[in-house]
């Protein structure tokens, strides 16, 4: 079973800063890699798959990136809408990471 | 505009069985492999197995956890797809999403889910 880790559980950050979340896998997953938002009392939305192509509606301000074990969700500068918990997928085994929860500094 | 809506949650004993439902509407049902995903309260998100199109012979797998206990379904005339859920343990206690997708793909839909309370 592959296992997907994610880094760091939390961040607390600022309005307007850059954040980036980490996402690691226990072996290559190439690239069939999916990031999802989940807000409070919500379902989760795709953000990305393929590891780096935003899905329909998801702002420019998220991007993705890496390949094989090693993945990084990039938001370039936060808005108060995204503060959530972001959730990896390697979605060939469709297993979840353990979520890293963005809060408010 | 894809809608996806779960039913059938509820409380349940432990050891007792309850049937989820996914209805959905405005896409192609047939053409898409379905998932269900829980979440227990306060966790993470758990994927607990998939069924894929008849194109790709409707098969269906599942999380270890509940393999041998849980049953996926789909009638593609109805676009519904159901999740039998037998043996339940209290572990198995969460909110059930419904998702599009799941064959080698991501799930780009999801419903609102449906709460499942396994308790005595």
């Amino acid at each position: 079973e592959i296992v997907m880790t994610q880094s760091p559980a939390t961040l607390s950050v600022s309005p307007g800063e850059r954040v980036t979340l980490s996402c690691r896998a226990s072996q290559s997953v190439s690239t069939s890699l999916a990031w999802y938002q989940q807000k409070l009392g919500q379902a989760p939305r795709l953000l990305i798959y393929g590891a780096s192509t935003r899905a329909t509606g998801i702002p420019a301000r998220f991007s993705g990136s890496g390949s094989g074990t090693e993945f990084t969700l990039t938001i370039s500068s936060l808005e108060s809408e995204d503060f959530a918990v972001y959730y990896c997928q390697q979605y060939n085994s469709r297993t979840f990471g353990g979520g890293t929860k963005v809060e408010i500094k | 505009e894809v809608q996806l809506v779960e039913s059938g949650g509820g409380l349940v004993q432990p050891g007792r069985s309850l049937r989820l439902s996914c209805r959905t509407s405005g896409f192609n049902f047939g053409d898409y492999s379905m998932s269900w995903v829980r979440q227990a309260p306060g966790k993470g998100l758990e994927w607990v197995g998939f069924i894929r199109s008849k194109t790709f012979g409707g098969t269906t797998d599942y999380a270890a956890s509940v393999k041998g206990r849980y049953t996926i379904s789909r009638d593609d005339s109805k676009s519904i797809v159901y999740l039998q859920m037998n043996s339940l343990k209290t572990d198995d206690t969460a909110l059930y999403y419904c998702s599009r997708g799941g064959n080698e793909s991501p799930l780009d839909c999801w419903g609102q889910g449906t709460l499942v309370t396994v308790s005595s």
